[in-house]
């Protein structure tokens, strides 16, 4: 089944270490995207690349990494800089020629910073 | 200044009534999407149905369909015949489409809702 995969589903860290997030996709799609929301709060992007080997700063970039060295990965590193970064994950990927270009969910990591 | 706005934090319907979550923009990009995504407990988000700023008809999926008022830059999801399954945050979503900002989703806030049995 083609899909996006997020890994893990919940992650504990402590305050201080860099953590990242896995993102995987078996959907062929060129572009793909990292967005944080706070609880009871919409999605805010974080990063976003449209093809390999290239990314661009979402609206909340600071105090995370990312990179794009294959088509279907593009983990997201949360930083010691991140100064809350207790919140949860989700990363979409698109075909970004498509009719609609919408973009297909993971089902999300939940990361707790203690 | 918001570009998405959801004004309804929480709505509430009787299964088996129609209805309709508001969501209005703010763009000065002629060329946008407007997607609407339903959002479960458990965290994944569904896309549902989409809207081109050029599209002249109203879109429709099922028991969704999109009241796209653009003059008054609106886009209101309206849900047929609302099941128990529908219980969900649900988050309208505009693209603004040139360059390489093509594909960035601008998310609203949210509307949560309860159908009642």
């Amino acid at each position: 089944d083609g899909g996006i995969t997020q890994s893990p589903k919940y992650l504990f860290r402590k305050e201080g270490q860099n953590v990242t997030l896995s993102c995987e996709q078996n959907l062929n799609h060129d572009a793909m995207y990292w967005y944080r929301q706070d609880p009871g709060q919409g999605l805010r992007l974080i990063y976003y690349s449209q093809i390999v080997n290239d990314f661009q700063k979402g609206d909340i970039a600071e105090g995370y990494s990312v990179s794009r060295e294959k088509k279907e990965s593009f983990p997201l590193t949360v930083t010691s800089a991140q100064k809350n970064p207790t919140a949860f994950y989700l990363c979409a990927s698109s075909v970004p020629l498509g009719p609609y270009n919408e973009q297909f969910f993971g089902p999300g990591t939940r990361l707790t910073v203690l | 200044a918001q570009k998405i706005t959801q004004t309804q934090p929480g709505m509430f319907v009787q299964e088996k009534e129609a209805v309709t979550l508001d969501c209005t923009y703010d763009t000065s990009d002629p060329s946008y999407g407007l997607f609407w995504y339903k959002q479960p407990s458990s965290g994944e988000m569904i896309f549902l149905i989409y809207q081109g700023s050029y599209d002249q008809q109203n879109a429709t999926e099922g028991r969704y369909s999109l009241n796209f008022q653009k003059a008054r830059k609106s886009a209101n999801l309206v849900i047929s015949a609302s099941q128990l399954g529908d219980s969900a945050m649900y988050f309208c979503a505009m693209r603004e489409g040139s360059g390489t900002s093509y594909g960035k989703l601008t998310f609203g806030q949210g509307t949560i809702l309860t159908v009642h049995p």
